[in-house]
């Protein structure tokens, strides 16, 4: 079990740009969450999935996010038009069971220029 | 909707000190609530957790116990190290998503 990976680990890119992450939950887990934390807060819950359905999107996701998890596996988060307000810290986890318990990822470190 | 509060910090303590973190929730059922520690350069790990009224979660010397007459979840250790210092987040767990607290960062000298 290597636990959750994410990659890249760190992204810088200049406004307007596109951008997709990578998270690859442990294996046996179905469910998948993505968060947003920035300097001094804590995350900031972004969407979930159970196996491939999205099940829960945040208010605050606007129609620029989009994520996928196709065949329930990896997923992938994708920010269209970077905004310099888009620069955070993403994090991915994933959990199995009814008590929640969710396991992160290092991150993806977003910078926007 | 749901909310964690966090006692702010950061907080300074010296070695062998005993520590409180408080955090208080508010559900609208009966969630899961967590201790999250994210030590320099590392990720978020779980610290413990308590899944209903009354439980007390502990790990490493650390203790919490789900309080639900006050909806509380104060973390507690009774002598810090300073391979302690990290922040700590507290969060509450209901629909499957987490709500996290803004975290506390301790400092332990020596």
């Amino acid at each position: 079990d290597t636990g959750v990976s994410q990659d890249p680990r760190h992204k810088i890119t200049k406004r307007g740009q596109n951008v997709t992450f990578r998270c690859d939950p442990i294996s046996e887990h179905n469910r998948l969450y993505w968060y947003r934390q920035t300097l001094g807060q804590g995350p900031e819950f972004l969407t979930y999935f159970q196996n491939e359905a999205q099940l829960e999107k945040s208010r605050l996701l606007s129609d620029r996010f989009s994520a996928e998890r196709p065949k329930g596996s990896f997923s992938t988060l994708e920010i269209q038009r970077t905004e310099q307000g888009d620069s955070a810290m993403y994090l991915c986890a994933s959990s199995q069971g009814t008590d929640n318990e969710q396991f992160f990822g290092p991150g993806t470190r977003l910078t926007v220029l | 909707g749901d909310s964690v509060t966090q006692m702010e910090g950061p907080v300074t303590l010296s070695e062998e000190a005993f520590l409180t973190i408080n955090c208080t929730y508010t559900a609208t059922g009966y969630p899961s609530l967590f201790w999250y520690v994210q030590y320099p350069g590392e990720g978020l790990q779980l610290l413990l957790k308590a899944t209903k009224a009354d439980d007390k979660g502990s790990n490493k010397g650390f203790e919490a116990t789900y309080r639900k007459e006050t909806t509380s979840f104060h973390l507690e250790k009774g002598s810090v190290q300073v391979s302690d210092s990290a922040v700590y987040f507290c969060a509450l767990s209901e629909t499957g998503k987490s709500t996290f607290g803004d975290g506390t960062t301790l400092t332990v000298k020596p």
